[in-house]
């Protein structure tokens, strides 16, 4: 099946620091996803992107679909305390009958004050 | 809107003993789905559902039954729980895949089960 690398596995970073993180594919995808899941929570959708090479914000956060549609990259900036959380990449290729997302093992993030 | 709820949110099940877990979601979504998320593994997709009366296998369905009798409710079940189904269950639910922007996926806030 398809498989994704996500990268780093975790980080811990200064408050006020940007934070970057990527996904790899073994294949092409049209769709990414990225979710953050809070604690105890179940994830939740921070930014979706539909085509290669679109660049998408919401508020501090950065994603992008790269060219070769085996990637994509989530930036945060200036980074607060309750960024803290677990960010997962998804992806999927909507070919016929494809209704699966992959999702990578997630990056975890700890922000210190 | 309440979004996608799950029942129960814990349980404690023995090896060998049979559960349901319980997913509702109120926005008339087509799509749902199970997933399991154990430690550095990710989320996993266990079964889906196209449609109410529909059901698919996804990566990981063995030991799991599901049914959609309703459209706005899917069931997992577990026929006899063995300790590697320990773990977090996640369900989510999207609209039909028709349009850009119509397929992301709403999640429940997740049952942690324990099997001893």
């Amino acid at each position: 099946g398809q498989q994704l690398n996500q990268s780093p596995q975790s980080m811990f970073i200064q408050e006020g620091e940007d934070v970057s993180m990527n996904c790899t594919s073994s294949s092409i995808f049209n769709t990414w996803l990225w979710y953050k899941q809070d604690p105890g929570e179940g994830p939740v959708l921070l930014i979706a992107l539909y085509k290669a090479g679109e660049l998408t914000s919401n508020g501090r956060l950065t994603a992008q679909f790269g060219i070769t549609r085996k990637d994509s990259f989530l930036n945060i900036s200036a980074s607060i305390p309750s960024d803290v959380g677990i960010y997962f990449c998804a992806g999927r290729y909507s070919g016929a009958g494809s209704y699966q997302l992959t999702f990578g093992k997630g990056t975890k993030l700890s922000v210190i004050p | 809107n309440a979004g996608v709820t799950q029942t129960p949110k814990f349980r404690v099940l023995k090896t060998g003993q049979s559960m349901t877990l319980l997913c509702a979601q109120d926005m008339n979504h087509e799509y749902m789905y199970w997933y399991r998320q154990d430690p550095g593994m990710g989320l996993r997709l266990i079964h889906y559902s196209v449609g109410e009366g529909t059901t698919a296998k996804g990566e990981v369905p063995d030991g799991y039954n599901v049914s959609r009798l309703k459209k706005q409710n899917f069931l997992l079940g577990l026929e006899s729980a063995a300790p590697s189904q320990t773990s977090v269950y996640f369900c989510a639910s999207s609209y039909r895949q028709i349009a850009a922007g119509a397929d992301t996926q709403y999640f429940g806030p997740g049952t942690r089960l324990t099997v001893l």
